[in-house]
């Protein structure tokens, strides 16, 4: 089973800060889904990455893909309320597999 | 915009009743998955569903747990004597073949309490 171990477990900051999530594993990941999930709802895609080293943007979110495929990180610039929830990476295909998620809170 | 859509939203049941759980991919798509999320635990995979045989499950989908895709719209999970700790949300899943397979697309879930 690949294991995708997400830090921090909890970040709480204030509006306009900038901050960075991480997913790892020591498993090789052919791709890595990031995720969104506000409460007692679904995940919501918000980037994949496929190749290692890949850069993506989305608005203030940058998302990159590590050189050996092992790891993510999620950088969001001028943090602001809405960006308040879960985020989750995952990888694999056919069992895709979840990581337990970095709750944020960003603090008007 | 496409969406898969979940139904019911709310599902009660009794400790050792049989649940359906309903579920409606984008019409597109041909690879289908459950997940299931505890409260305040993370998402679990349970089945991915292609070409109307099982692809993938995991430890959890055992034998009280089927999947269906009775028609060209339904995917389907059953659980046929629930438990208490079948309790949790339930989410479904689709996928495009023609981007690998790799985008999963969510529906907003059904949430089974189990009695």
């Amino acid at each position: 089973t690949q294991l995708l171990e997400q830090s921090p477990q909890f970040l709480s900051i204030q509006e306009g800060e900038n901050l960075t999530v991480y997913c790892n594993s020591s498993s090789v990941f052919s791709s890595l889904q990031w995720y969104r999930q506000e409460p007692g709802e679904g995940p919501v895609l918000l980037v994949t990455v496929v190749t290692g080293g890949e850069v993506k943007k989305l608005k203030r979110l940058t998302f990159q893909f590590g050189d050996a495929r092992k790891d993510s990180s999620l950088h969001i610039t001028a943090a602001q309320p809405g960006d308040t929830g879960l985020y989750l990476c995952a990888g694999g295909i056919d069992d895709m597999r979840f990581g337990a998620g970095t709750r944020l809170t960003v603090k008007p | 915009e496409p969406e898969v859509t979940q139904t019911p939203s709310h599902q009660v049941t009794q400790m050792g009743q049989e649940v359906i759980l309903r579920c409606v991919p984008i019409s597109n798509h041909l690879y289908f998955y459950w997940y299931r999320q505890i409260l305040g635990q993370k998402v679990e995979f349970l089945v991915s569903f292609y070409n109307n045989e099982i692809s993938e499950k995991s430890e959890i989908f055992d034998d009280q747990f089927s999947v269906e895709r009775p028609d060209g719209s339904n995917f389907t999970l059953k659980i046929r004597s629930t438990k208490l700790e079948d309790s949790a949300m339930y989410f479904c899943a689709s996928s495009d073949p023609s981007g690998g397979g790799d985008i999963q697309y969510f529906g907003a879930g059904t949430r089974l309490s189990v009695l």
